[in-house]
Order: C-alpha cells, then sequence, then structure tokens
C-alpha cells in the first residue's frame, strides 16, 4: 500500500523563526492536504491542495504540492508559541475505488522556545 | 455543538472485555470514517461509511472490530475481546459526500487496554 515519509519526524526552534517540513511518496496522489494535532484534539484541516505544482497559501502557512505528484511542503514562517503542535501530511488518490481514503504520515513534532 | 463529537474520551478497559465508541458526525455530512492513532503514528483508516451504501471495511484489523451507523449519523465502533495493541486514540471523522479531501475530526477516544 501507499506509504508516506514525513520529515523531519521533530523540530525545536525559536519564535520568530520559519519552519520547513515535507512529505515524500512512493505512489501518486491527487490531493495532498496538511493537517494540525493539538493536543486531546483531532486533526484540523490546514490547507489542501488539488493540482501538480500548486502552490497555496493560509496566512503564515504556505504549501506545495510537488510536479511529480509523489511530494509536498509545507512551510510556516515567523512562528509563533501557538504553532506548536503535530503536523500531519495525507495524500488522496481522488478517483477510483478507495479514492475517499487519505494515508497520513507519521508527523512531525513542532515545538517552539519563546 | 457544530462539530464532530465523540465519547467517550478516555476508556480505560482490562483485556478481554468489549468497548463501544461512539461517534456524532456533522450535521449534514453523509459521510463518515474511523480512523486509529497508534502513539507516535500517522492515522490509519478504518472504516467509511457513505449514505445507504455498504461501509468499506478494508481498513478493520480483524474480526474483533466492527462498526456501525444508525439512521445515516451516530456510528458505533465496537471492539471485542480487546487486546492490549489495541491501545490507542480513536478518531472519527464527518465530510459532505463529494468532499471526501475536507474530513472534519472529532477529538478521538483515548482506548487503554490493560
Amino acid at each position: 500500500g501507499q506509504q508516506l515519509n514525513q520529515s523531519p519526524q521533530s523540530m525545536f526552534i525559536q519564535e520568530g523563526e520559519d519552519v520547513s517540513m515535507n512529505c515524500t511518496s512512493s505512489s501518486i496522489f491527487n490531493t495532498w492536504l496538511w493537517y494540525k494535532q493539538d493536543p486531546g484534539e483531532g486533526p484540523v484541516l490546514l490547507i489542501a491542495l488539488y493540482k501538480a505544482g500548486e502552490l497555496t497559501s493560509n496566512g503564515r502557512l504556505t504549501a506545495q504540492f510537488g510536479i511529480t505528484r509523489k511530494d509536498s511542503f509545507l512551510n510556516i514562517s515567523a512562528s509563533i508559541p501557538s504553532d506548536v503542535g503535530i503536523y500531519f501530511c495525507a495524500g488522496q488518490l481522488g478517483s477510483g475505488a478507495g479514492s475517499y481514503q487519505l494515508t497520513f504520515g507519521k508527523g512531525t513534532k513542532l515545538s517552539v522556545i519563546p | 455543538g457544530a462539530g464532530v463529537s465523540q465519547s467517550p474520551s478516555n476508556k480505560v478497559t482490562e483485556k478481554g472485555k468489549d468497548v463501544e465508541l461512539r461517534c456524532d458526525p456533522i450535521s449534514g455530512h453523509t459521510a463518515l470514517y474511523w480512523y486509529r492513532q497508534s502513539l507516535g503514528q500517522g492515522l490509519e483508516f478504518l472504516i467509511y461509511f457513505q449514505g445507504n451504501s455498504a461501509p468499506d471495511k478494508s481498513g478493520l484489523p480483524s474480526d474483533r472490530f466492527s462498526a456501525e451507523r444508525t439512521g445515516g449519523s451516530v456510528s458505533t465502533l465496537t471492539i471485542q475481546r480487546t487486546q492490549q495493541e489495541d491501545s490507542a486514540v480513536y478518531l472519527c471523522a464527518s465530510s459532505f459526500e463529494r468532499r471526501t479531501n475536507e474530513q472534519f475530526f472529532g477529538p478521538g477516544t483515548r482506548l487503554t487496554v490493560l
């Protein structure tokens, strides 16, 4: 089945720094998604990407859908303490049987030092 | 509330006992999903319900796991004869039928099997 490799596994950064994390896949996905999970909560969708090469921003967050459709990255600019949490990438086939299934990476745990 | 709700939030049980986990999706969402999140791992797809269609149970790890969705709304995930490896956070999500990429997650049920 599909596998998503997400890196880094964890990051410790100073407040105000920029952050970058990425996901790579052995398979092609037609949709890439980035979620954030706070402790004790379910993941919350941050950005959805639908087209190869697409670059989308949501406030201080920017994500790109790789041209090969096998990778995506998420950047967070000028990090603040509330950015702390676990960030997950997820891929979706978007067509065919099981297209509704999301395949998740193992997450990047972000810690921000004030 | 307007979001996906799950109960209980925490469940501690003894090995061999049965447990039932409940999910109330967002009103109007016809698609409902169950995922399992083990410690330090991404989310693992378990089962998908869409309207009155037969559910996709392809992600259920064993025949001890089953799920129902009554009246197209509330869903119950049942784990029979629980094992220690069943310990995880069980997350429910819902979406509109044609927006399966925009899944809204509940806070999860943390299951601990002693």
